[in-house]
């Protein structure tokens, strides 16, 4: 059981937009701006998407966007495209001095 | 370019013990904290341990506090993992990652390594 509660999976068609929710509590993803997402694609290591909620990192498309509203964070893709599909992790800083991710979403491009 | 290349991992009968060491290149190692974060087949990741950039400061997930030890040497540009009294359910991918932080608050990972499988199996 994952801290953070992510959705086990989400599709959406090439060209459209898809987000991804990712919901704490207020020691960790509602009382920091620490939350950051990943990319995994199947048997490499996670890539950094999204840091501190909304910043993206050098070289990460602009098609990526964070968000957080209280106890969630958000990942938007929009403009969906093949090399998207990938297994998406989300992470927060907590009260605890400690790192917590989501139990991750497994995004299916159709 | 950044570069972290883990090591040590292997297959271990349960109770025994494994070394990880994570080789680090390409930036001034002694700047950063470093963390290692774990795979298990087919499931999620999750934060294992974190090292200040000076070893003066450790913090470990519950579920390998006691059992694993972090440490780092700053002029071999390594990074370590002792586990100890080792489970099964430490079966993993165990990930070094270079960590970003503000105010000696963990922000992100910017830098991973591509892993190192450990076996805990009889």
């Amino acid at each position: 059981q994952s801290a953070l509660t992510q959705p086990a999976s989400v599709s959406g068609s090439p060209g459209q937009s898809i987000t991804i929710s990712c919901t704490g509590t207020s020691s960790d993803v509602g009382g920091y701006n620490y939350v950051s997402w990943y990319q995994q694609h199947p048997g490499k290591a996670p890539k950094l998407m999204i840091y501190d909620v909304s910043n993206r990192p050098s070289g990460v498309s602009n098609r990526f966007s964070g968000s957080k509203s209280g106890n969630t964070a958000s990942l938007t893709i929009s403009g969906l495209q093949a090399e998207d599909e990938a297994d998406y992790y989300c992470s927060s800083y907590t009260s605890s001095s400690t790192l917590e991710f989501g139990g991750g979403t497994k995004l299916t491009v159709l | 370019q950044v570069q972290l290349v883990e090591s040590g991992g292997g297959l271990v009968k349960p109770g025994g013990s494994l070394r990880l060491s994570c080789a680090a290149s390409g930036f001034t190692f002694s700047d950063y904290y470093m963390s290692w974060i774990r795979q298990a087949p087919g499931k999620g990741l999750e934060w294992v341990s974190y090292i200040s950039s000076s070893s003066s400061y450790t913090n470990y997930a519950d579920s390998v506090k006691g059992r694993f030890t972090i440490s780092r040497d700053n002029a071999k540009n390594s990074l370590y993992l002792q586990m100890n009294s080792l489970r099964a359910e430490d079966t993993a991918v165990y990930y070094c990652a270079r960590a970003r932080v503000e105010m000696a608050t963990i922000e992100y990972f910017d830098y991973w390594g591509q892993g190192t499988l450990v076996t805990v199996s009889s």
